[in-house]
């Protein structure tokens, strides 16, 4: 079966530590790879995709994911966590074109 | 959240009767879709639209109905057939299915 796996529901980290926050994915064919992040009662907003090309993506507020196609997965980074970066993550794939998976989400929290 | 409306925000309905929940747009995007958000469930795709007059059902469908007589809006109504209506529903848009979603502010439906 087609599926979307975040492993870790909480990732707890210290400010100014880096982060990571994981995803792996099982489609058939080439995924197209998304994160989103979700503050308390908004709606998602998109931080970053990877369609081809290089393996590393930079998205927005500092954020980076690298594709590993041999462990089929898209691993959410950042160098240095901020309070604010406290929030709810998701994984999304898309696949055979008109395809779409969601991960159940992760929650990060930094601490001061 | 901008350029994408829902409306209301909190919206409370007695069990046996029909909801309509509000999505509009003004970013010109062909693509719009509706999910419902569970706690610890994620996203889980209702329905979509690609383009005006057509749309597809989603993982979770039952229960509910859709119509796409404009570009610009892509209303969900919740049905009394919905087992578990009771949830935060989202509505995005995009350019297309393979590109990155964006995100509406989402109403909170409670049905006693």
């Amino acid at each position: 079966a087609q599926s979307v796996a975040q492993p870790e529901d909480q990732v707890n980290v210290a400010e100014g530590n880096p982060l990571t926050v994981k995803c792996t994915y099982s489609v058939s064919g080439n995924p197209y790879l998304f994160w989103y992040v979700q503050y308390p009662n908004r709606g998602l907003q998109f931080l970053l995709k990877y369609i081809t090309g290089d393996n590393l993506v930079k998205g927005s507020y500092g954020f980076e994911a690298e594709f590993n196609k041999s462990q089929t997965s898209f691993h959410l980074k950042k160098p240095s966590a901020l309070v604010s970066d406290s929030a709810l993550y998701f994984c999304a794939v898309i696949y055979n074109t008109d395809k779409l998976i969601f991960g159940t989400g992760t929650r990060l929290q930094v601490f001061p | 959240d901008g350029g994408i409306t829902q409306s209301p925000k909190y919206l409370f309905r007695k069990e046996g009767q029909n909801v309509t929940l509000s999505c509009e747009q003004n970013l010109n995007h062909d693509a719009m879709y509706w999910y419902r958000q569970d706690p610890g469930q994620g996203l889980r795709l209702i329905y979509y639209s690609q383009i005006v007059n057509d749309f597809q059902k989603g993982d979770i469908a039952e229960g509910y109905s859709v119509s796409r007589e404009k570009k610009e809006s892509f209303p969900l109504t919740v049905t009394s057939a919905q087992k578990n209506p009771t949830a935060f529903y989202l509505c995005a848009t995009s350019q297309g299915f393979s590109y990155e979603q964006y995100f509406g502010p989402g109403t909170r439906l409670t049905v006693t």
